[in-house]
């Protein structure tokens, strides 16, 4: 699986839209993009995924620049809830590949 | 249930003990997956499993570990003669298929102490 590299820690105000960077740029074609979060003492939750299109859910929103070389997490806006460890991770799709490799991720500390 | 479950949630066992941790996945979930993570460390990838095919075992540290799953739906993680370096938090998750789709599902953790 391709590599990535995430800041090791960024703080952010509540309320105010995080901007989490990730660089993959290894990344091969039928590799996705996706995002996972681990908030203390619990296991990593699954927030979203993408391909070359920018995604949104409930949750968050994903860009990936046309060159798919890196990608930008977006929480529109942070709560102290979404402090967390936020790992990007890049991997083959659904038909092929299986585990996920979790780098170090980004610490996000959410402030008042 | 409607989430993996994990347990026990602690367990402290004496250096040499055997320990089993057990994980029940989300009903349906084809794909099961143990993971570790030691304290301030990020997620080590043990072993998984895909329904009937042989499972990938190629994150497990040692012959001491050993994981099987029973009728395609609960896993137990075996560790014989514990460590103290087998210390940590093991994550079970699970998903559809290779988990492409909707991601993992994982676990709270079992916090294995070994002392």
């Amino acid at each position: 699986d391709a590599k990535t590299t995430q800041p090791t820690s960024m703080d952010c105000a509540e309320g105010r839209a995080a901007n989490l960077p990730c660089n993959h740029s290894t990344i091969s074609g039928n590799e996705y993009v996706y995002w996972y979060r681990q908030i203390h003492s619990q296991g990593p939750q699954y927030i979203i995924h993408g391909l070359k299109n920018n995604e949104t859910n409930e949750m968050a929103s994903l860009i990936i620049t046309e060159d798919r070389k890196s990608s930008t997490l977006i929480l529109p806006h942070a709560t102290l809830r979404d402090t967390a460890v936020y790992y990007c991770i890049v991997r083959p799709g659904e038909a092929a590949g299986n585990k996920l490799t979790f780098g170090g991720g980004t610490r996000v500390l959410v402030k008042p | 249930g409607a989430g993996v479950s994990q347990s026990p949630s602690n367990k402290v066992t004496e250096k040499g003990k055997d320990v089993e941790l057990r994980c029940d996945p989300i009903s349906g979930h084809t794909a099961l997956y143990w993971y570790r993570q030691s304290l301030g460390q990020g997620l080590e990838f043990l072993i998984y499993f895909q329904g009937n095919s042989a499972p990938d075992k190629s994150g497990l540290p040692s012959d001491r570990f050993s994981a099987e799953r029973t009728g395609g739906s609960v896993s137990t993680l075996t560790i014989q003669r514990t460590q103290q370096e087998d210390s940590a938090v093991y994550l079970c998750a699970s998903s559809f298929g290779t988990g492409g789709l909707r991601g993992y599902t994982f676990g709270s953790g079992t916090r294995l102490t070994v002392v």
